[in-house]
């Protein structure tokens, strides 16, 4: 069965720390793998796009690693910031427009 | 550019009614999608098209939902009679589709259509 699992659900820091959320997929085929931050209200936006032979991409402070063997992905924030608050939901292809959503990990930044 | 544009931004309306909602692609994108967010279900893909074509609408949870897409510019979701549970965020996202066929084309999503069917 194609499924994405996130982890944790939910995460709360202190500004200026690091964390990194998980993500586990059963999905195959494999095409790419997708990391979007949500605000609250508003639509997900893109963060990093791997496909096969990439592991590892950053966009700024977001590092996102893929290990295809494991079928495991992560997204490491640095020097968090409060507007890192946000879900950061995980999807992945299997070819085709044909997606796979995790539900999402929660992400509080604190003063 | 002005991204991808969705109306209305909210919908209150009473179980039975129809409900239309309306998306405006990013200019020169040919493909796109209508999504669905719930916190119990997360985000669903209901549909897509490629160059107004419906490729895949497996996601369509019954037949009360259809999409159209009459030109590159608009498409739009329509849910026929409306019930509680069709109660969600409704995301239109669009992106270019890569000629060359790769999948891994970033996609861009509009604010969202929250539905609240009573």
């Amino acid at each position: 069965k194609n499924q994405v699992e996130q982890s944790p659900q939910s995460l709360i820091i202190l500004e200026g720390k690091n964390c990194t959320l998980q993500c586990n997929y059963t999905v195959s085929p494999f095409s790419n793998l997708r990391w979007y931050k949500q605000d609250t209200g508003r639509g997900p936006v893109s963060l990093t796009i791997m496909t096969f032979s990439e592991n590892t991409k950053s966009n700024g402070r977001y590092t996102a690693t893929l290990d295809a063997d494991t079928k495991q992905s992560s997204l490491h924030i640095t020097a968090s910031q409060l507007s890192d608050s946000a879900s950061y939901i995980c999807v992945v292809s299997g070819g085709a427009n044909n997606l796979f959503f995790g539900t999402g990990t929660r992400l509080t930044v604190i003063p | 550019d002005a991204g991808v544009i969705q109306s209305p931004r909210h919908e209150v309306t009473e179980m039975g009614q129809e409900v239309t909602l309306r998306c405006k692609p990013i200019s020169g994108h040919n493909s796109l999608f209508w999504y669905r967010q719930t916190m119990m279900r997360g985000l669903e893909l209901l549909i897509y098209f490629n160059n107004n074509v419906p490729i895949d609408d497996s996601g369509m949870p019954e037949d009360r939902f259809s999409a159209k897409m009459p030109n590159a510019s608009f498409s739009t979701l329509k849910i026929q009679p409306s019930e509680p549970r069709d109660s969600a965020v409704y995301f239109c996202a669009s992106n270019a589709l890569n000629l060359k066929g790769a999948t891994a084309v970033k996609q861009f999503f509009g604010p969202g259509t929250r539905l609240t069917v009573l």
